[in-house]
């Protein structure tokens, strides 16, 4: 597709259930990020993904937190036994190898999927 | 640790004015800066860059201001426009090859008609 698309859009769910959050990145962006938005706060790094390389998933904040890519196509951002504080905006973004040689790493960002914990 | 701060949440500005955007950093590794915009529902959109090599960068009604020494950005929007209401965002880059940015809280523009 022309842009990063993410399911599902919204999500409710209940305390301790599993989510899994799915991300469509720009055919042919090698770099893939999962970013989150906490009501009121600033974006939040969870994960980073580049090629084949190891993933950087030095932000996600527990391990109830993985997520997967295979090559430079789908990923998917799965959260065990969900609590309140995860309830949040997750964003993902993907940018191409191109736009890191030229210096500036510009990230285009799909539209979020709004995660409700109860 | 907070490394990109953005410490006023809102704005308000009349149309045709000029908005002043700010952004303060503390790592002095950051390669390059880069200013987001979001509308809601929608993810962040990009909107210009600068590289911590140069001091100012202008793109029509949109221009950012390094100043180094002070660990300090800005983004100036002249003139403002309704359609500039949005939260923006100012991020930063350290390292090579598409590390990760880090973005500051937001500031919410609201520019009056």
């Amino acid at each position: 597709g022309a842009g990063v698309s993410q399911s599902p859009s919204n999500k409710v769910t209940e305390k301790g259930k599993d989510v899994e959050l799915r991300c469509d990145p720009i055919s042919g962006h090698t770099a893939l990020y999962w970013y989150r938005q906490r009501l009121g706060q600033g974006l939040e790094f969870l994960i980073y993904f580049q090629g084949n390389s190891a993933p950087d998933k030095s932000g996600l904040p527990s391990d109830r937190f993985s997520a997967e890519r295979t090559g430079e196509s789908v990923s998917t951002l799965t959260i065990q036994r969900t609590q309140q504080e995860d309830s949040a905006v997750y964003l993902c973004a993907s940018s191409s190898r191109l736009a890191d040689f030229s210096g500036a790493n510009v990230l285009t960002f799909g539209a979020g999927s709004r995660l409700t914990v109860l | 640790d907070q490394q990109v701060k953005q410490n006023s949440p809102s704005l308000s500005v009349q149309e045709g004015r000029i908005s002043i955007l700010n952004c303060d950093y503390t790592n002095s590794m950051f390669d390059y800066f880069l200013w987001y915009k979001k509308y809601p529902a929608e993810g962040p959109t990009f909107l210009i860059s600068i590289s911590s090599i140069k001091d100012k960068n202008e793109d029509g009604r949109f221009t950012v201001f390094l100043n180094k020494s002070a660990k300090h950005l800005s983004l100036h929007i002249v003139p403002s426009q309704p359609g500039d209401s949005a939260v923006y965002f100012c991020a930063a880059r350290w390292g090579l090859y598409g590390n990760k940015l880090v973005f500051g809280a937001g500031t919410i523009l609201r520019v009056k008609s």
